[in-house]
């Protein structure tokens, strides 16, 4: 079975600083995997995903994300903190040929303050 | 931009009774889902459907839960006795085909189980 672990379910970060959102994956087979954004009162939104093509993957609004098979990690970056970045993050994964089911993470509410 | 449309936005209802979620999907996508996030957990998967019938279910989705896409427009997920556990975010979410295809998410209806 597939999962994802998200370490600190709150990240403060400051404007125009890094934002580093942790992800770790368990998988028995090569996954696919998703970083989803939730912003208040809305859907989630897709911001990139990893498909077993490129390690590194470029998102919207200037998040990217780099696959370490080694570390089993699918970490999320931005290089430089915007308030309007202020939002929940959501890891996922899915299984190559095993259906769309998504599973997801708990989750990481990140806080951009000034 | 098309988007998946969900509606109440917040259901409030007493224990045992049946409830119906409803959920427009985006008009060309084939396949829909259900998914729940019960506060403070991670959101979880429900079921998916494709060519009118169910593709996928979790375990989550016992005998108390249907789904049904009625008119070729509208999706619903069915609750026939509510219980308190009940409680939580139900998303929809659709896609214009299945494996990597993006699922498009819906903004939720929080149903309160009183």
């Amino acid at each position: 079975a597939q999962s994802v672990t998200q370490l600190g379910s709150h990240v403060s970060v400051s404007e125009g600083a890094l934002v580093l959102l942790r992800c770790n994956y368990s998988s028995s087979v090569p996954p696919y995997l998703f970083w989803y954004v939730q912003y208040p009162n809305q859907g989630l939104q897709l911001l990139l995903k990893y498909t077993s093509a490129a390690t590194l993957v470029k998102g919207i609004n200037g998040f990217e994300a780099e696959f370490k098979k080694s570390e089993t990690s699918f970490h999320l970056t931005k290089p430089s903190a915007h308030m309007s970045d202020a939002a929940e993050y959501f890891c996922a994964v899915t299984k190559p040929g095993g259906g769309n089911k998504l599973t997801f993470g708990t989750g990481t509410q990140l806080k951009v303050e000034l | 931009e098309p988007e998946v449309t969900q509606t109440p936005s917040h259901q409030v209802t007493q224990m045992g009774q049946e409830v119906i979620l409803r959920c427009v999907p985006i008009s060309n996508h084939l396949y829909f889902y259900w998914y729940r996030q019960i506060l403070g957990q991670k959101v979880e998967f429900l079921v998916s459907f494709y060519n009118n019938e169910i593709s996928e279910k979790s375990e989550i989705f016992d005998d108390q839960f249907s789904v049904e896409r009625p008119d070729g427009s509208n999706f619903t997920l069915k609750i026939r006795s509510t219980k308190l556990e009940d409680s939580a975010m139900y998303f929809c979410a659709s896609s214009e085909g299945g494996g990597l295809n993006i699922q498009y998410f819906g903004a939720g209806t929080r149903l309160s189980v009183l």
